[in-house]
């Protein structure tokens, strides 16, 4: 167990919806990093929260958005949802940002 | 840009050695690590080199980093079937906030 909490474990929702995804980071970790991962293109880092505050921001979709809470949990916001973005999203902390992520269990979304 | 490469597949018996092979192409990178997917489940961190590292042993692990030709690779020893599963290698850059990038995973299958 790495510390890191995310739910839900699954989600199953159709094309054109909005969903929200939630991380805990490991205690005392002050930054929070999201990735996806998908048969085609692998893992791949979508954005990164540090004390609250976006820091790095990688290949995400403007229809995603995140953000880092005061109690250092963050959300990861999925919109007009399409089948392409069925796929396990990872939350993954550090402590500073510059340190070893600890990844959490994923959220599995499934886009029908 | 950066880049890491993995093989796909490797299948071993068990108590053979594994060896688990991964090139990237940032010469910045400061850390690079290891690591391990089982089905259904998410990431967990198996180890990780620092770049002025050659080597590192950790019970039946052992990373080699040769930082002239960029490639790391991990040889599980006394291999089992528990290690089934899928290895990723990872990159830290040191130009921008440490986000990861990973190669797209090596399938470890290790039959009786």
């Amino acid at each position: 167990d790495s510390g890191v909490t995310q739910t839900p474990k699954h989600l199953i929702t159709a094309t054109g919806q909005r969903v929200t995804l939630r991380c805990s980071p490991r205690s005392g970790d002050l930054s929070v990093y999201w990735y996806q991962q998908s048969l085609d293109q692998g893992l791949q880092f979508l954005i990164q929260y540090y004390n609250g505050e976006e820091r790095a921001k990688g290949n995400i979709l403007e229809r995603f958005s995140a953000q880092q809470f005061p109690d250092l949990h963050s959300e990861l916001n999925l919109s007009s949802l399409e089948l392409g973005d069925s796929a396990l999203y990872f939350c993954a902390s550090s402590t500073r940002g510059a340190e070893t992520q600890y990844f959490g269990p994923g959220t599995r979304l499934l886009v029908l | 840009g950066e880049d890491v490469e993995q093989s796909l597949f490797l299948s071993v018996r068990e108590g053979d050695s594994s060896v688990i092979n991964c090139t990237y192409t940032d010469s910045s990178s400061t850390y690079l690590y290891w690591y391990k997917q089982e089905p259904g489940a998410g990431l967990q961190l198996l180890t990780y080199i620092f770049s002025n590292m050659d080597m590192k042993q950790d019970q039946r692990l052992t990373v080699l980093l040769n930082k002239k030709d960029k490639h790391l690779s991990l040889r599980i020893a006394d291999t089992q079937t528990g290690d089934s599963a899928i290895y990723f290698c990872a990159e830290v850059s040191n130009s921008g906030y440490s986000t990861l990038t990973f190669g797209k995973g090596t399938m470890l299958l290790v039959s009786p």
